[in-house]
């Protein structure tokens, strides 16, 4: 069974459209991730949930929009897509705590905007 | 920001023991030291993570210095599916897991 699953594994769309990508984790956390990894490789937060509600905004365009209906989902909607937008998202969850302690990441979901 | 300095790259050959390097000069007492790697196509998966003293697991051992300021994370023996990026990433309570550019390890048959 998956621990973190996300769709979908890829996406290709044109630029100015909206998309989603769903991910869900079955390993009883109460944190969630969403992480963008560019073209060069670099990891990014992008934004945190905590059960349910946003803890962490890192300054991302508000053409994007977390969505957590439960503890164990946490989904991604970007509206209005833009070229730069293309790269993998990465979603991740963990236990609550001060200290993140041990992430579980997905498989990535790899978006390419043309 | 918690920042860590690792090597760019780093090669090693196989069944051969690899020690990848961290500095993480501004750490403070209750700063975790958590390590990170992410092999091709793959999301990044926990290797291992310490506070103060030396840690082992099935994959990995991790030796912290005295004044903590840097630690070194051990394969015991590499093997070629161990060829991926290495993090190394202070946990500081304050923000979610930064990562950096970190270490790409080669291992050679």
């Amino acid at each position: 069974d998956t621990a973190v699953s996300q769709t979908p594994k890829y996406l290709v769309t044109q630029m100015g459209n909206d998309k989603s990508i769903k991910c869900e984790q079955n390993l009883g956390h109460d944190t969630m991730y969403w992480y963008k990894q560019d073209s060069k490789k670099f990891l990014k937060i992008m934004f945190s949930y905590n059960n349910k509600e946003l803890i962490i905004n890192e300054t991302v365009p508000n053409r994007f929009s977390p969505k957590s209906p439960d503890k164990a989902h946490l989904n991604l909607h970007i509206n209005s897509l833009e070229l730069g937008d293309s790269a993998v998202y990465f979603c991740a969850s963990s236990h609550q705590g001060v200290h993140t302690g041990e992430l579980f990441f997905g498989e990535g979901s790899r978006l390419t905007v043309l | 920001d918690a920042k860590t300095t690792q090597p760019n790259s780093m090669e090693s050959n196989e069944e051969e023991p690899v020690h990848l390097p961290c500095n993480h000069s501004t750490i403070s007492g209750t700063d975790y030291i958590h390590w990170y790697r992410q092999l091709p196509s793959q999301g990044p998966e926990y290797v291992i993570h310490g506070l103060t003293s030396n840690v082992n697991n099935r994959m990995a051992s991790l030796a912290i210095a005295e004044d903590r300021k840097s630690s070194t994370l051990i394969l015991h023996r590499a093997t070629l599916r161990d060829a991926a990026v290495y993090y190394c990433i202070m946990d500081t309570g304050r923000r979610a897991l930064t990562f950096g550019s970190g270490t790409r390890l080669q291992v050679q048959p």
